[in-house]
């Protein structure tokens, strides 16, 4: 059971380069999202989703977009990217409680993302 | 709004001593709490987690952590620490309704465990 799979691991981009990271998770889990962690500032929510069809802005949304066709797979791409971009994306699956609350979140291992 | 505050950024305790790490939340709806771990250039490990149940929670390695509603508090604790505690530590809140939010984090407490 791989869980969650994030690709690649590590990536250098230019100023003004496109790139789709990519997030798969085999747990058959509606929700994902993904988040970008910086220095003293935990995690933040960039985009989500409540399942395939069905995407929602999170915190820090502007610069990147998402897509959910298939309830495996949640990609996040970035359209022109810039040094601000820095950072460490994870991605995350959950799942609906029998209460109707959210379960714990499961974490991909992580992409070091640098913008030079 | 929901947010998590999480009280210190750093903590510093000796091998052998108790730990404590804290967080509040506030939420308008009836939480989940989260507590999970980072240890340097890893992703993120659950360390246990209220939905609800027990307001004293058990998780991996020893740790527990108590919700007190009345005080909106969640802190973390463990009886004595261990070098491989060292870590990055996120508390955590989600809604219990099915609104489409994600989940919330705390800025994190940086926890060094000295010799």
């Amino acid at each position: 059971n791989a869980g969650v799979t994030q690709t690649p691991k590590f990536q250098v981009l230019k100023t003004g380069q496109s790139m789709t990271l990519q997030c798969a998770q085999d747990m058959n889990h509606e929700y994902m999202s993904w988040y970008r962690q910086d220095p003293g500032m935990g995690l933040r929510l960039i985009h989500y989703s409540v399942g395939a069809g069905i995407t929602d802005q999170g915190e820090v949304p502007n610069g990147y977009n998402v897509s959910r066709s298939t309830t495996e797979d949640f990609p996040l791409r970035l359209l022109s990217a810039a040094p601000s971009q820095t950072s460490v994306y994870f991605c995350a699956s959950s799942y609906s409680s029998g209460t109707g609350g959210r379960t714990e979140a499961f974490f991909g291992q992580g992409t070091r993302l640098t913008v030079v | 709004a929901q947010s998590v505050t999480q009280l210190d950024s750093h903590v510093s305790v000796s091998e052998g001593t108790p730990v404590l790490l804290r967080c509040n939340y506030s939420s308008s709806y009836s939480p989940s709490l989260f507590w999970y771990v980072q240890h340097p250039n890893k992703g993120l490990q659950l360390l246990l987690k209220y939905t609800s149940a027990a307001t004293l929670v058990k998780g991996i390695n020893g740790f527990e952590a108590e919700f007190k509603k009345s005080e909106t508090s969640f802190h973390l604790t463990k009886p004595s620490a261990h070098m491989s505690d060292a870590a990055e530590y996120f508390c955590v809140v989600t809604l219990m309704d099915t609104g489409r939010r994600a989940l919330t984090f705390g800025s994190g407490t940086r926890l060094q465990v000295q010799p």
